[in-house]
């Protein structure tokens, strides 16, 4: 079973709702992840928190808006988002992210469609 | 040049054969690999990590790692068609520990 859970597993939103993922993982890890991923494509990062705080943002547009609570939980709030925004949202989480040798594990994933 | 790189796909295979999976990788630096496998519709799963220099063995899974010619692989024995999945490995870069560089991923496909 995931120690990585994700909800909801799927979301339908219209370009002017707003909306937010949840991520929540029972490892014990201190840095969790926000990923994108498109049909046929690798995972793309989006954000890295560490320790509670975010330590990367790979240029994503404003229109998402990582939060993470506390050391468990990982939250993406989502703003006015585009049809081109549609694709499966996976959160993940490892050890802590300064270690070469940390793996990181994937929740479910969330799949978006936005109209 | 890309930073990771896969074999292209789609790689059919007979059931029971061997499947060998390539990645190739330009951080000459980078200490840390990873094979994850993905099913249609579903999250990436960790299956393989290795960091040193020859071969890693996991039941029917074997991981080989040669750093001097930047190469890591991921065997697959006595493939089962349940082992038909997007395969990808993944790569830290000694730039930055606090991320991972994916390839783009080769499908296998085992026929029964």
């Amino acid at each position: 079973d995931t120690e990585v859970t994700q909800t909801p597993k799927h979301l339908v939103m219209g370009m002017t709702n707003k909306k937010s993922l949840k991520c929540e993982q029972h490892m014990g890890h201190r840095a969790m992840y926000w990923y994108k991923q498109k049909a046929k494509k690798p995972p793309e990062l989006m954000f890295v928190y560490s320790y509670e705080k975010l330590s990367i943002n790979e240029s994503v547009p404003s229109r998402f808006s990582p939060e993470c609570p506390n050391s468990s939980l990982l939250n993406l709030h989502l703003h006015a988002l585009q049809p081109e925004d549609s694709a499966l949202y996976l959160c993940a989480s490892s050890q802590d992210s300064g270690n070469t040798y940390n793996e990181q594990f994937f929740g479910p994933g969330t799949r978006l469609t936005v109209l | 040049q890309k930073e990771v790189e896969q074999n292209s796909g789609p790689l059919s295979v007979p059931e029971g054969a061997i499947a060998s999976l390539n990645c190739t990788y330009s951080d000459r630096g980078s200490q840390s690999f990873f094979w994850y496998r993905q099913y249609s519709g579903k999250s990436p799963e960790l299956i393989m990590s290795i960091y040193s220099n020859g071969d890693k063995e996991d039941g029917r899974f074997t991981a080989q790692l040669n750093k001097a010619s930047q190469y890591v692989s991921l065997l697959i024995r006595d493939s089962q068609p349940s082992d038909s999945a997007t395969y990808l490995c993944a790569v830290k870069p000694i730039t930055s520990y606090d991320k991972v560089i994916f390839g783009p991923g080769t499908s296998l496909s085992v026929i029964p």
